[in-house]
């Protein structure tokens, strides 16, 4: 069965703080995606990254980071130098291989407050 | 171009109602799941449409259901409301070989 575990609930930093969120998954399959989602108050879920199984190479974006280990099914994500604009909920994500992963098995998310 | 529209963007209906929610996709987008968002549950999924046919479905009662029209908008319905049903519904869209885009969801609340 999928399973995707956030096991920090909330954490909170001072702006420019670098934070880590971890993400530690549970597949069976060979071939799957990771993703990670923001989701401000407003509600929606905004794309952050996708990272398919048979990649391994961590990614930078400006001051966003992922580590991704298969050996230990872990998708970290890493904020460098927070900003209170970084404050909202993150959520990692698993998809099976399907025709276009759209549909996602949800981490319980972590709640990320950066106070000035 | 124009993202996930959900409508209505809030909704209180009582116990034993029904309610129909609507999702209009990011044009060329055939694609359309849905996923409901509770404090307790976190987000589960629901039911994904392709084509007008449904390809995937979630672990919920059969008073939750959706249906997608030929233009790719879709609408999920729930009858008869349960106070657990209260929850944030959303409603995400893709083409092949994308990450989906999710729109900003409906609140439900149950009274």
């Amino acid at each position: 069965a999928q399973k995707v575990t956030q096991a920090q609930t909330e954490i909170s930093v001072v702006e420019k703080e670098d934070v880590t969120l971890d993400c530690v998954y549970e597949t069976r399959d060979t071939t799957y995606y990771l993703f990670w989602y923001k989701q401000p108050p407003s509600g929606e879920l905004v794309f952050l990254i996708r990272r398919n199984s048979f990649d391994e190479q961590n990614e930078i974006s400006g001051r966003y980071s992922w580590n991704f280990q298969k050996s230990t099914s872990s998708f970290n994500f890493t904020i460098t130098a927070s900003q209170v604009v970084d404050s909202a909920v993150y959520f990692c994500a698993l998809s099976d291989l399907t025709y276009n992963f759209n549909k996602f098995y949800f981490g319980s998310g972590t709640k990320l407050n950066v106070k000035p | 171009k124009a993202g996930v529209t959900q409508t209505p963007r809030y909704l209180i209906k009582t116990r034993g109602q029904q309610v129909t929610l609507s999702c209009s996709p990011i044009s060329g987008h055939r694609s359309v799941s849905w996923y409901q968002q509770t404090p307790g549950q976190g987000l589960q999924f629901l039911f994904e449409y392709f084509s007008e046919t449904q390809r995937n479905k979630g672990n919920f009662p059969g008073r939750f259901s959706g249906r997608q029209f030929s233009n790719s908008r879709s609408e999920m319905n729930v009858s008869t409301l349960e106070l657990g049903d209260s929850a944030l519904y959303l409603c995400a869209s893709s083409s092949t070989n994308t990450e989906a885009f999710f729109g900003q969801g409906t609140r439900l609340t149950v009274v």
